[in-house]
């Protein structure tokens, strides 16, 4: 059983489009995280939810709007796609928020092309 | 705030050499420190993780690191290394009480026979 599964695996589209990206955990985790990981492998974390509450939101533009259903799942919906929001993105999850001495499960990634 | 530097972005080693990537952190309070392996077109995955035990951690696929608080290091070793150990590693640090993970820029590690 995966663990932390995101769908689609890839995503190709036009400049000025909207797409989600969804991500499901079914570890029982209270924690759930974006991150985008740019084309030299640099990995930086977007948002953090805690039982489907925003924690952190790192300076992302607006357009880019997580909503969390429930604690299994956190999505990313992303509005007026730019090139430069091709990346892979990353879920993860990890068993609570407070301290930090938990590792985090990552899902496969999901692979965003934007021409 | 909390960073980690990783030295070198490239390493390569020869088939049953010993591997060893660098990592230092920079942290305001004590830190729990990770090492992540990345495979082509995978999610990481979790090698070992520091969190104020024992300062010499084991993981999986017989890495191991050392974490050494007066020189603010956890390099991660393994004596001998294997084709498949080739991937992209990652350091990460998060500090006590917050579970925001900062990432170092990654060493991918070249595996030759």
């Amino acid at each position: 059983d995966t663990a932390v599964s995101q769908t689609p695996k890839y995503l190709v589209t036009q400049m000025g489009n909207d797409k989600s990206i969804k991500c499901e955990q079914n570890l029982g985790h209270d924690t759930m995280y974006w991150y985008k990981q740019d084309s030299k492998k640099f990995l930086k974390i977007m948002f953090s939810y805690n039982n489907k509450e925003l924690i952190i939101n790192e300076t992302v533009p607006n357009r880019f709007s997580p909503k969390s259903p429930d604690k299994a799942h956190l999505n990313l919906h992303i509005n007026s796609l730019e090139l430069g929001d091709s990346a892979v993105y990353f879920c993860a999850s990890s068993q609570d928020w407070g301290t930090g001495r938990n590792e985090q499960f990552f899902g496969p990634g999901t692979r965003l092309t934007v021409l | 705030a909390q960073s980690v530097t990783q030295l070198g972005s490239h390493v390569s080693v020869s088939e049953g050499a010993l591997v060893l990537l660098r990592c230092n952190y920079s942290s305001s309070v004590p830190p729990y420190l990770f090492w992540y392996v990345q495979y082509p077109n995978q999610g990481l995955q979790l090698l070992l993780k520091y969190t104020s035990a024992a300062t010499l951690v084991k993981g999986i696929n017989g890495f191991e690191a050392e974490f050494k608080k007066s020189e603010t290091s956890f390099h991660l070793t393994k004596p001998s290394a294997h084709m498949s150990d080739a991937a992209e590693y990652f350091c990460a640090v998060s500090e006590g009480g917050y579970s925001t993970l900062t990432f170092g820029k990654g060493t991918m590690l070249l595996v030759s026979p």
